[in-house]
């Protein structure tokens, strides 16, 4: 699986957006970029995923270089409630029952809000 | 809320007891997935069922025993475990093949604590 690089942490203050980093230089053509995070004693959870065009839904959006080798995970508001570990993935979506297309978590970036 | 429950929430089990973890869902997701998370580290995938066989073992030693009964539940069988097996043990639950915008979205249930003394 392609590996995703993330900063170990950042910090925020409450109700301002964050931009969160993730390079990918080996990204293949198969794979699809998805963000997942992990708030304290919790299990993980989806955040958003694309592959080429930035992508919005209701918890935060997806800009994605247009070669493709580098995202950013935008909230645009951030919450205390925000305060989590945010995985940066990528996953390519190819016949189940191998390797490929099986979430394979990176080391994540730690985000603190500040009230 | 999360729709993959998951019991115990807690465990605490000695090097020779005989636990298992269980596992549910009742999105009709087809896959189903073990992961394991040790303190401040990111969830390693242990073990995949596709369409209730196991498609995946990621090298896990054989005192995790996975079953997968049916299309709803999947279980951890821990015998002869070690204190270095004490983690965070999450499940996890996915459709097959492509879905909206060619994504596939693994929901996690809250996982279960096992402690090993």
């Amino acid at each position: 699986d392609a590996k995703t690089t993330q900063p170990n942490s950042m910090e925020s203050n409450e109700e301002e957006p964050v931009h969160l980093p993730c390079n990918h230089s080996t990204i293949s053509g198969t794979d699809y970029i998805h963000w997942y995070r992990q708030l304290p004693s919790q299990g993980p959870e989806y955040v958003i995923h694309g592959l080429t065009s930035n992508v919005n839904n209701r918890m935060a959006s997806l800009a994605i270089a247009e070669d493709r080798k580098s995202s950013t995970l935008i909230l645009h508001r951030a919450t205390l409630r925000d305060a989590a570990v945010y995985y940066c993935i990528l996953r390519a979506i190819m016949n189940y029952g191998g390797s490929q297309g099986n979430l394979i978590f990176g080391k994540g970036t730690k985000l603190s809000v500040k009230p | 809320d999360t729709e993959v429950t998951q019991t115990p929430k807690h465990l605490v089990m000695g090097m020779t007891n005989k636990k298992s973890l269980k596992c549910e869902q009742h999105m009709g997701h087809r896959a189903m997935y073990w992961y394991k998370q040790k303190a401040k580290k990111p969830p390693e995938l242990m073990f995949v069922y596709s369409y209730e066989k196991l498609s995946i073992n990621e090298s896990v030693p054989s005192r995790f025993s996975p079953e997968c009964p049916n299309s709803s539940l999947l279980n951890l069988h821990l015998h002869a475990l070690q204190p270095e097996d004490s983690a965070l043990y999450l499940c996890a639950s996915s459709r097959i093949g492509r879905g909206p915008r060619g994504g596939n979205t693994i929901y996690f249930g809250e996982g279960s604590w096992l402690t090993v003394v």
